[in-house]
């Protein structure tokens, strides 16, 4: 399977802290995404990083991407209660027009 | 500017009947994208469509199908529906045709039940 691995799998905090969400995939990319998914909703697009770029900031998200070792991290600066979702990752495939979406990592952030 | 629609929301249906959910992607989008979610599985990717055209397909049985209109809208049908196509269907519209170079916009999900 080409589906990337989001690690952990899930992740607790309290508001105020900042959580890193990891992404592993397997071949070259395009790009890679982020989405974030709020009880069983729809996604959300977060960031998009290209494979030339390195790093990523919107807002309190901040996204890296590093190549040689086909990982992506995504982190989320001063949490608060309204980040708590489910967050994935995807990558655009070189040579395929479909994202390949992770299994996703749950983020728990209490107050 | 209106989002991804999906409907219905809800839907039950019972081992054996068909079903057919529709998508309206947001407007001058023409690339639709239909994934389907479970606990176990996850996001599984079930067809792309650009432009009438289904360009990609996963690795689902021959009756799960889909098709897209010359106005974008898309629509997958499932047939003979079993337990396990119990799911969160969700449609994803996407800008462009050089494939997902751009974010996509999904819909809030077409919730399946088979009993």
């Amino acid at each position: 399977s080409q589906q990337g691995e989001e690690d952990p799998q899930a992740l607790s905090i309290q508001e105020g802290e900042n959580a890193t969400m990891n992404c592993s995939y397997k071949t070259s990319i395009n790009n890679l995404q982020w989405y974030r998914q709020n009880s069983g909703r729809g996604l959300v697009h977060l960031i998009l990083i290209r494979s030339n770029e390195r790093e990523k900031h919107s807002g309190r998200l901040r996204v890296t991407l590093d190549t040689s070792k086909k990982s992506s991290s995504l982190l989320i600066t001063a949490s608060r209660a309204a980040d708590t979702a489910s967050y994935f990752c995807a990558t655009a495939y070189s040579g395929y027009s479909t994202l390949t979406f992770g299994k996703g990592t749950m983020l728990l952030v209490s107050p | 500017k209106a989002g991804v629609t999906q409907t219905p929301r809800y839907l039950i249906k019972t081992r054996g009947q068909q079903v057919t959910l529709s998508c309206s992607p947001i407007s001058g989008h023409r690339s639709v994208s239909w994934y389907q979610q479970t606990p176990g599985q996850g996001l599984q990717f079930l067809f792309e469509y650009f432009s009438e055209t289904q360009r990609n397909k996963g690795n689902f049985p021959g009756r799960f199908s889909g098709r897209q209109f010359s106005n974008s809208r898309s629509e997958m049908n499932v047939s003979t529906l079993e337990l396990g196509d119990s799911a969160l269907y969700l449609c994803a519209s996407s800008l462009g045709s050089g494939g997902p170079n751009y974010g996509y916009t999904f819909g809030s999900g077409t919730r399946l039940t088979v009993v």
